[in-house]
């Protein structure tokens, strides 16, 4: 079993709202990520976490919190959205973060902030 | 910092032909380089994995090779077919753990 499941697939958000992006696999893999891809544009990350440990925080605005509650679970909070913050989320993980790692990926999550 | 380059951005071929995707990065001090294909609007699917030691990998017709010295890695489709049209995405996995993807490459095949 590869697979990583997001949910919901799809979200419109106003941009006062708060909601929760999900993330959840199986593989027993230690690492997770979070990306970011607008449309015609390859993906950009996010976050990593590592052992459940925030890793890598690529300079997100702080209206995006993630968290990683256990080793097989990771949400994305969202509050105060813009409307540029739409695009489709992508979630991944892998085994560890170093060598010998192959990286899977969910099937995203569309969100548009209206 | 590290930088991935695809060529050609876009590419339409008959169905049949024999093609050539091509990636290139910067910085040579890689762990491992993944190829992914990406359909519209969906999530990524990973194809091959090519680890910093490697020279290539395949995958029924797939191949993809590895030259880490000089930053260049290449995906071979052998007699493409209309379900390989799709976009598709190698990105590279620096020191960090992190993966750092190229813009991308649109294949379309006709039937």
């Amino acid at each position: 079993d590869t697979e990583v499941t997001q949910t919901p697939k799809h979200l419109v958000m106003g941009m006062t709202n708060k909601k929760s992006l999900k993330c959840e696999q199986h593989m027993g893999h230690r690492a997770m990520y979070w990306y970011k891809q607008k449309a015609k544009k390859p993906p950009e990350l996010m976050f990593v976490y590592s052992y459940e440990k925030l890793s890598i925080n690529e300079s997100v605005p702080s209206r995006f919190s993630p968290e990683c509650p256990n080793s097989s679970l990771l949400n994305l909070h969202l509050h105060a959205l813009q409307p540029e913050d739409s695009a489709l989320y992508l979630c991944a993980s892998s085994q560890e973060t170093g060598m010998n790692t192959e990286a899977f990926f969910g099937q995203g999550t569309r969100l548009t902030v209206v | 910092k590290q930088e991935v380059t695809q060529i050609p951005a876009a590419l339409s071929v008959p169905e049949g032909e024999n093609l050539v995707l091509n990636c290139s990065f910067t910085d040579s001090a890689i762990y491992n380089l993944q190829w992914f294909r990406q359909d519209p609007g969906k999530g990524l699917t990973s194809l091959l994995l090519i680890q910093s030691s490697q020279r290539e990998q395949t995958s029924g017709r797939l191949n993809a090779s590895l030259d880490k010295s000089s930053g260049r890695s290449t995906l071979y489709i052998a007699a493409s077919q209309p379900g390989d049209s799709a976009t598709y995405l190698c990105a590279v996995r620096g020191s960090q753990g992190n993966l750092i993807f190229g813009k991308g490459t649109k294949l379309s095949v006709k039937p």
